[in-house]
């Protein structure tokens, strides 16, 4: 059974960093069929991804995320990590890490929620 | 950027009756790369369809997905209590790597 499990701060001020952690278990992040990506879900709205990572150390972010976006992998943890720099109260929002590949995500983590606010 | 389109956006309907879902994509999308997710209240997304007709492990065969031309399907045959969430379209689009999701369809009991 895969389980995921995102942690980190539940409150980040504005203009600060949003650091998140993702520890797997059931699987490894050195799966090479498998992208670790991270997405987010604001009070009462949608889904948006937020970027991927894969063992070979390949990332990709959401456009409209810009630069502010950074996924890491740490192997020896079996985790992979989220900074969202430079945060506002639209990066307020309910973060979730899941695993999947180009097609879909097929496990998720339960979410974590980030407020961000002074 | 490929945009999705999902109707309607809330969907009223009986346990026992038959569910239509819609998702437009602005652009043409494979319909390898497009998938359905179910979502409660207080829960993470979970994946029903992918490839835009395969049900994932452990999906009930109720829920199907199919596609005509531009235009994506999710069909609910005969409605559980358990099947009243949200329900998502999502895509993947290859250059560059992004993901879309749709806006999401409310599915409420009459």
């Amino acid at each position: 059974q895969v389980r995921l499990q995102e942690s980190g701060p539940g409150l980040v001020t504005p203009s600060g960093t949003l650091s998140l952690t993702c520890t797997v278990s059931g699987d490894s992040v050195s799966n090479n069929a498998w992208w670790w990506s991270w997405v987010r879900q604001p009070p009462m709205k949608g889904l948006e991804w937020i970027g991927e990572i894969h063992h070979t150390g390949a990332t990709y972010n959401n456009p409209s995320l810009k630069s502010r976006v950074t996924i890491s992998l740490d192997k020896s943890k079996n985790q992979f990590a989220l900074q969202l720099s430079s945060v506002t109260a639209a990066d307020t929002a309910v973060y979730y890490c899941a695993r999947g590949n180009e097609y879909s995500w097929n496990w998720w983590g339960q979410g974590t929620l980030v407020s961000v606010s002074s | 950027e490929i945009a999705l389109t999902q109707s309607p956006g809330t969907l009223s309907l009986s346990p026992g009756e038959r569910a239509t879902l819609s998702c437009r994509p602005t652009q043409s999308v494979s319909s390898t790369y497009l998938a359905w997710y179910q979502q409660k209240p207080g829960q993470a997304p979970r994946l029903l369809i992918y490839g835009a007709s395969k049900r994932a492990t452990g999906i009930p065969d109720r829920f199907s997905g199919s596609w005509s031309g531009t235009d994506f399907t999710l069909t609910i045959s005969r409605l559980e209590p358990e099947d009243f969430a949200f329900y998502y379209c999502q895509q993947y689009d290859t250059s560059p790597p992004t993901y879309t999701f749709g806006q999401g369809t409310r599915l409420e009991i009459k």
